[in-house]
């Protein structure tokens, strides 16, 4: 049971390169999120999905994409990476109650540097 | 949208006191909010957290602490350790709000042997 995995750990682009980063979980959950983590800051959203098939914007998605494969895997796309987009991704899971929040579970998160 | 604010950015206590991060938030209507711990490279984890129908809640050293009507909720570490050397953020989210977690900034806390 490894929870949440994201691939890669670490990137280096340049500006105006691409990329997806991926994350899968094991737990059967059905909501999925993407964060960003700045130095010396909280995390903010980028992107949702609350089950399959859906997604919703956050509170930082300018310049990304998502994609929401199935139930277990959640991607996350830089179609040209900005250097304002370094930063440490990190994606997360949890489960959907109605009504009734649930915990976010995240994975070991992905380094990436714009040059 | 939600706002939430935490503090002190910094904390440095001597092993054994106590520890309290105060975080404020805006929304009214937000009725979850988790504690996260994250240590150095590592990813955030949950150490505990406390839904609008409780005041309060402990686990061990930790407890949390929630005042809807002044909308602020605290985290307490008692005993502290020098493992509990981390950044601690807090964050909240609005009912219906699809668990959409809004995080403070982060609360930098030095546990000094």
């Amino acid at each position: 049971n490894a929870g949440v995995t994201q691939t890669p750990k670490f990137q280096v682009l340049k500006t105006g390169q691409s990329m997806t980063l991926q994350c899968a979980q094991d737990m059967n959950h059905n909501s999925m999120y993407w964060y960003r983590q700045d130095p010396g800051m909280g995390l903010r959203l980028i992107y949702y999905s609350a089950s399959e098939g859906t997604t919703d914007k956050g509170e930082v998605p300018n310049g990304y994409n998502v994609s929401r494969l199935n139930k277990r895997e959640f991607s996350l796309r830089l179609e040209s990476a900005a250097p304002s987009q370094t930063s440490v991704y990190f994606c997360a899971s949890s489960e959907q109650r109605h009504r009734t929040d649930q915990p976010q579970h995240f994975g070991d998160g992905t380094r990436l540097s714009i040059l | 949208g939600e706002n939430v604010e935490q503090h002190p950015s910094t904390l440095s206590v001597q092993e054994g006191d106590s520890a309290v991060i105060k975080c404020t938030y805006s929304d009214s209507a937000s009725n979850y909010f988790p504690w996260y711990k994250q240590e150095l490279g590592k990813r955030p984890q949950l150490i505990i957290d406390i839904r609008s129908n409780v005041g309060e809640k402990k686990d061990q050293r930790i407890a949390v602490t929630l005042n809807k009507t002044a909308k602020h909720f605290s985290l307490h570490i008692t005993e502290t350790q020098p493992e509990d050397s981390a950044v601690y953020f807090c964050a909240a989210t609005p009912r219906d709000a699809g668990n959409k977690l809004t995080f403070g900034g982060g609360t930098r806390v030095l546990v000094k042997p």
